[in-house]
């Protein structure tokens, strides 16, 4: 199995801020590599498809990039609505595995 | 739009069984595949599997593999997840969502639309 991890696991920033998370895969997946932002009480939301493919109606702000092993997730100038916990998910294989999750909090 | 509704919370005992149901709108349910993922409390995402409502094949996780049965009614646009022999730390919420094929990008997938999560408790 393809097992993901994310580093950090948790992170304090301010608004205006540019944060990026990284995730690292147990194998190279090439770009099958998805992002998802999760807020407590709610469906978890994709952002990044396919390492770096922006999904339809999120921000300019959020950007993906990787390829193989190590992949980034990158958020330009946070807004308060951002702050929540993020996956990544390899979907190299048939039983997608998620990433342990960063929780990104305000400083 | 694209909408996945799904059934309320429910307790269960231990050892008893759960079913959610996850109702589909919006787009041509047997088009697209259906899958399912949990967070237990304080926990992550955990893919537990997926169904094709087109010719009913399914795939589940391992470490669910055997105590869960992933179903779909092309007539009423619904995907089910049923899982037996329910033990307390199956207590999470469970997620639908949609499966898109990625264009371009051969058997490449994402997880587009989510419904909003049924809360299964298990509890003596």
């Amino acid at each position: 199995d393809i097992q993901m991890t994310q580093s950090p696991s948790s992170l304090s920033a301010s608004v205006g801020d540019r944060v990026t998370i990284t995730c690292r895969a147990s194998q190279s997946i090439s770009t099958f590599l998805n992002w998802y932002q999760h807020k407590p009480g709610k469906a978890p939301n994709l952002l990044i498809y396919a390492a770096s493919r922006l999904q339809t109606g999120v921000p300019s702000r959020f950007s993906g990039s990787g390829s193989g092993t190590d992949f980034t997730l990158t958020i330009t100038s946070l807004q308060p609505e951002d702050f929540a916990t993020y996956y990544c998910q390899e979907t190299y294989d048939n039983y997608p595995a998620f990433g342990q999750g960063t929780n990104l909090e305000i400083k | 739009q694209v909408q996945l509704v799904q059934s309320g919370a429910e307790v269960r005992k231990p050892g008893a069984s759960i079913k959610v149901s996850c109702k589909a709108s919006g787009y041509i349910f047997n088009t697209y595949g259906i899958t399912w993922v949990r967070q237990a409390p304080g926990q992550g995402l955990e893919w537990m599997g997926w169904i094709s409502p087109y010719n009913g094949n399914s795939k589940s996780a391992q470490r669910v593999q055997g105590r869960v049965t992933m179903t779909a009614d092309t007539s009423t646009s619904t995907a089910y997840m049923e899982l037996r022999s329910l033990r307390s730390d199956d207590t999470a919420i469970y997620y639908c969502a949609r499966v898109t094929l990625i264009a371009g990008v051969d058997e490449n997938y994402k997880f587009d639309f989510w419904g909003q999560g049924t809360l299964v408790t298990v509890s003596s």
